[in-house]
């Protein structure tokens, strides 16, 4: 069974940017996770998108957003970029909706200069 | 204080030594905790999922979790070169708008 998969690997923008990452969730799994992982803040939950419908959501402004489709790829978005945005994003994907069980991809780099 | 927190390491040991990585937590409704691994460029895998208090083992790993100490820990049996990677705790809560809380991880080097 195919991975979670992530698109792009990596990217570079420039601040006031916006930028678009997708996520192709493991076949099956209905529930999509984002994450930001960075070196300062860790691992943090963005949001969780379940049945299309977003169910959850980490303590992000909303420059950051989501959305999911019917056949359960998501995607990212974050508008006005800022230096601090750089990190790695990771996608996550789990049979059942909620944190448990869930199945990472390998991340976004987002660079933003 | 922060929610979880975790050694920062790193840690380096030799081959074949035992390794025991350890979290604490504050928040008492956290009900599941997770050991994830992450090599270098790579998504966090996950290694072990329990559920409350209690021990459990998957081949040369343990994890083990006291609530009453709000402690977990994570135990490598005879340690592997390839067991070289970024330990992350992680811990929820149930119900509706449950989130996975993270530790910052521990970088575990283990030399031949």
């Amino acid at each position: 069974k195919a991975g979670v998969t992530q698109t792009p690997r990596y990217l570079i923008k420039t601040r006031g940017q916006q930028v678009t990452l997708s996520c192709s969730p493991i076949s099956g799994h209905r529930s999509v996770s984002w994450y930001q992982q960075t070196p300062g803040q860790g691992l943090q939950f963005l949001f969780e998108y379940f049945s299309e419908t977003q169910r959850n959501k980490g303590n992000f402004p909303g420059r950051f957003s989501g959305r999911q489709f019917s056949n359960s790829r998501s995607e990212m978005n974050v508008s006005t970029l800022e230096l601090g945005d750089s990190a790695l994003y990771l996608c996550a994907s789990s049979y059942l909706r909620g944190p448990y069980e869930q199945y990472f991809g390998p991340g976004t780099r987002l660079t933003v200069t | 204080q922060k929610e979880v927190e975790q050694d920062p390491g790193p840690l380096s040991v030799p081959e074949g030594a035992i390794v025991s990585l350890n979290c604490t937590y504050s928040n008492s409704a956290f009900q599941y905790f997770m050991w994830y691994r992450q090599y270098s460029r790579k998504g966090p895998e996950l290694l072990m999922y329990t559920y409350s208090s209690g021990n459990k083992e998957d081949g040369r790993f343990t994890a083990q979790v006291d609530k009453s100490s709000k402690y977990i820990s994570l135990f490598i049996r005879d340690s592997q070169p390839s067991d070289s990677a970024t330990y992350l705790c992680a811990m929820t809560s149930t119900g509706a708008n449950s989130k996975l809380t993270f530790g910052k991880g521990i970088t575990l080097s283990v030399r031949p």
